[in-house]
């Protein structure tokens, strides 16, 4: 199975932020696409879809949330955090048919 | 609107079953890959199923034989069917629909409570 693993984070609010994920095998699909999305999940709220296929940006989601990376090693970033950013994120492959997610990050404001 | 309604929850005891079902609105359900994913109370996400449009279905090891997902096309409905229920397996379930062909969970239910517990 592959395990997914995120790096925790504290961010000042208006500061860039970035989250780490790793997968302890590659996330390229037989057919050449590379299945890693990023999910927000706000308290108390379902997640909500904000990156697929390692750099799309899902509809609605601003842009200052992109997301970059290959093979095992992927990362989130936010270009500005804003007070409404705090939740916890989280990676999720989908290139296998056991699907799994990291076991997420919380962002809190120092 | 997409929406996805979960019902079916409930408390029952170690060994026992119950069926979830997931109501779907605003779409084409049988064009889309369909999920259950479900979270313990404090705790991260944890994929449970999978299921195409096709009816193929994949499994997590921890709930394989023991859990089965089907779905409904003329009733718009997924399916969670549990047995020999484990305390472990006290959680929110929630069904999730695909992004098209992205592979990307979108639009979420806001979930249903199992507890197991004697």
């Amino acid at each position: 199975d592959i395990v997914m693993t995120q790096t925790p984070l504290s961010v000042t609010l208006g500061q860039p932020a970035s989250i780490s994920c790793r997968s302890n095998q590659s996330l390229v699909h037989s057919d050449g696409n590379t299945y890693l999305s990023w999910l927000q999940q706000r308290p108390g709220q379902p997640p909500r879809l904000l990156i697929y296929k390692i750099s799309n940006r899902f509809s609605g989601v601003p842009d200052r949330f992109s997301g970059s990376g290959a093979g095992t090693d992927f990362t989130l970033k936010i270009s500005r955090v804003e007070a409404e950013d705090v939740g916890v994120y989280y990676c999720m492959q989908t290139a296998r048919t056991s699907r799994s997610f990291g076991q997420g990050t919380k962002l809190e404001i120092k | 609107e997409v929406q996805l309604l979960e019902s079916g929850g409930g408390l029952v005891q170690p060994g026992g079953s119950l069926r979830l079902s997931c109501a779907a609105s605003g779409f084409t359900f049988s064009n889309y890959v369909m999920n259950w994913v479900r979270q313990a109370p404090g705790k991260g996400l944890e994929w449970v199923s999978t299921i195409g449009g096709a009816g193929n279905t994949y499994y997590a090891d921890s709930v394989r034989g023991r859990f089965t997902i089907s779905r409904d096309n003329s009733r718009n409905t997924l399916y969670l069917q549990m047995n020999n229920l484990r305390v472990e397996d006290t959680a929110v379930y929630s069904c999730a629909k695909d992004f098209e062909t992205s592979l990307a969970p979108d639009y979420w239910g806001q979930g249903t409570l199992v507890t197991v517990s004697s």
